[in-house]
């Protein structure tokens, strides 16, 4: 079945970064964008950007430009987002999700904590 | 950017009702409009698509309509399982803006 499978929970200090990966399986890595998706506790959902992993092309929410890259490992089936310059309020739960137009399925999400 | 708002922000039911939420976009995206549904401490869940869609596996209780700028989401029968957030999502530019969401909880 399709899956997207992320990385574990990381604990870093302001002005640090954080890469997060997200493998996929179960389809051609190729063939689906790859989103990026952040909800801090007991708030909404916040699309950051996304990869089309077939030509490398990305897309950023213009909050997070020149902060956030999303890049690829195409042999690995796996897509990466890394956010620097990290501050108390980017303290979140970070998900990858499949799709262009819809997106699905999503992966379990990342916890990222932002503290000194 | 487009914004996307929900009402109610949250309402109280119970098992067996009819619910509406309904989602607007401050510009018309004709019907390029998805549904969320997410439960306490997992990731969220498509339940339609493409404003009236219904993803596979979703039950048939669940139902979405609407174009241009107001859509509705209805659960026909409010099952137990049902209480969760739901999340409005446009995906007709980037970015891809989601509504605040709509909590449904048990009256």
């Amino acid at each position: 079945q399709v899956q997207l499978v992320q990385s574990g929970a990381e604990v870093k200090k302001p002005g640090a970064s954080v890469k997060v990966s997200c493998k996929a399986s179960g389809y051609t890595f190729t063939t689906y964008d790859i989103n990026w998706v952040r909800q801090a506790t007991g708030q909404g959902l916040e699309w950051m950007g996304w990869m089309n992993p077939n030509s490398g092309n990305t897309g950023y929410a213009q909050k997070f430009q020149g902060r956030v890259s999303i890049t690829r490992n195409t042999s690995i089936s796996t897509t990466y987002m890394e956010l620097s310059s990290l501050r108390s309020e980017d303290t979140a739960v970070y998900y990858c999700a499949r799709g262009s137009r819809t997106i699905d399925p999503w992966g379990q999400g990342t916890l990222v904590t932002v503290s000194s | 950017d487009i914004q996307m708002t929900q009402s109610p922000s949250s309402l109280s039911a119970s098992v067996g009702d009819r619910v509406t939420i309904t989602c607007r976009a401050s510009q018309s995206i004709s019907n390029y409009l998805n549904w969320y549904q997410q439960k306490p401490g997992k990731a969220p869940k498509l339940l339609i698509y493409a404003a009236s869609s219904l993803q596979s596996g979703v039950p048939s209780r669940f139902s979405g309509s609407g174009s241009g700028t107001d859509f509705t989401l209805t659960i026909s029968s409010l099952q137990p399982e049902d209480f969760a957030t739901y999340y409005c999502q446009q995906s007709y530019s980037t970015p891809r803006t989601f509504g605040p969401g709509t909590k449904v909880d048990i009256k």
